[in-house]
């Protein structure tokens, strides 16, 4: 078990480009999450899979943001036309859900910090 | 509405001292709830978990939590402050319907020598 993790841990971009951000879970976990901490904050859902299929999105994530799991392993956040409000710190978390139990706790990477200039 | 608040942005204690951070949530379902501990320029690790087995939770580095369910807190205490406990803590509420984390603002715990 290597823990969650998540390349590159560190993107400097220009306003206006695209970047993409990949996280790869614990290999048995089934769910995998993903979260934005903004400086002073705590994290904030951003959204999460249940195997390939994303299951649910935050408000936070307007069209300019998309994420896929394919075939349920390693995931990618994509955001394209970034903009300075999204400089953050994009972590991700991985689960194993036992019978849908909530009380299963996520784990997360070390993340990945975005500078958009 | 529900939500989690901890209160006390930023905590000073001195080595050996008790440690407590406070976290309020407010909920109309029973919550799971969770401690998380951020060091700087890595992701979150989980210190302690309550899922209603029993309101006194022990966890890593000699932190524990109880859950209040009458005050809707659940505090994290440690009895002697260790320069390594230095970092930032996370309160962290799964209010049982879609399996999301919805953290409170977090605590910045220093240790003084």
């Amino acid at each position: 078990d290597t823990g969650v993790s998540q390349n590159p841990r560190h993107k400097i971009t220009k306003r206006g480009q695209n970047v993409t951000f990949r996280c790869d879970p614990i290999s048995e976990h089934n769910r995998l999450y993903w979260y934005r901490q903004t400086l002073g904050q705590g994290p904030e859902f951003l959204t999460y899979f249940q195997n390939e299929a994303q299951l649910e999105k935050s408000r936070l994530l307007s069209d300019r943001f998309s994420a896929e799991r394919p075939k349920g392993s390693f995931s990618t956040l994509e955001i394209q036309r970034t903009e300075q409000g999204d400089s953050a710190m994009y972590l991700c978390a991985s689960s194993f859900d036992r019978l849908a139990a909530v009380r299963d706790e996520q784990y997360f990477g070390p993340g990945t910090r975005l500078t958009v200039t | 509405a529900q939500s989690v608040t901890q209160l006390g942005s930023h905590v000073s204690v001195s080595e050996g001292a008790l440690v407590l951070l406070r976290c309020n949530y407010s909920s109309s379902v029973p919550p799971y709830l969770f401690w998380y501990v951020q060091y700087p320029n890595q992701g979150l690790q989980l210190l302690l978990k309550y899922t209603s087995a029993a309101t006194l939770v022990k966890g890593i580095n000699g932190f524990e939590a109880e859950f209040k369910k009458s005050e809707t807190s659940f505090h994290l205490t440690k009895p002697s402050a260790h320069m390594s406990d230095a970092a930032e803590y996370f309160c962290a509420v799964n209010f049982g319907s879609n399996y999301k984390l919805t953290f409170g603002k977090g605590t910045l715990l220093t240790v003084n020598p």
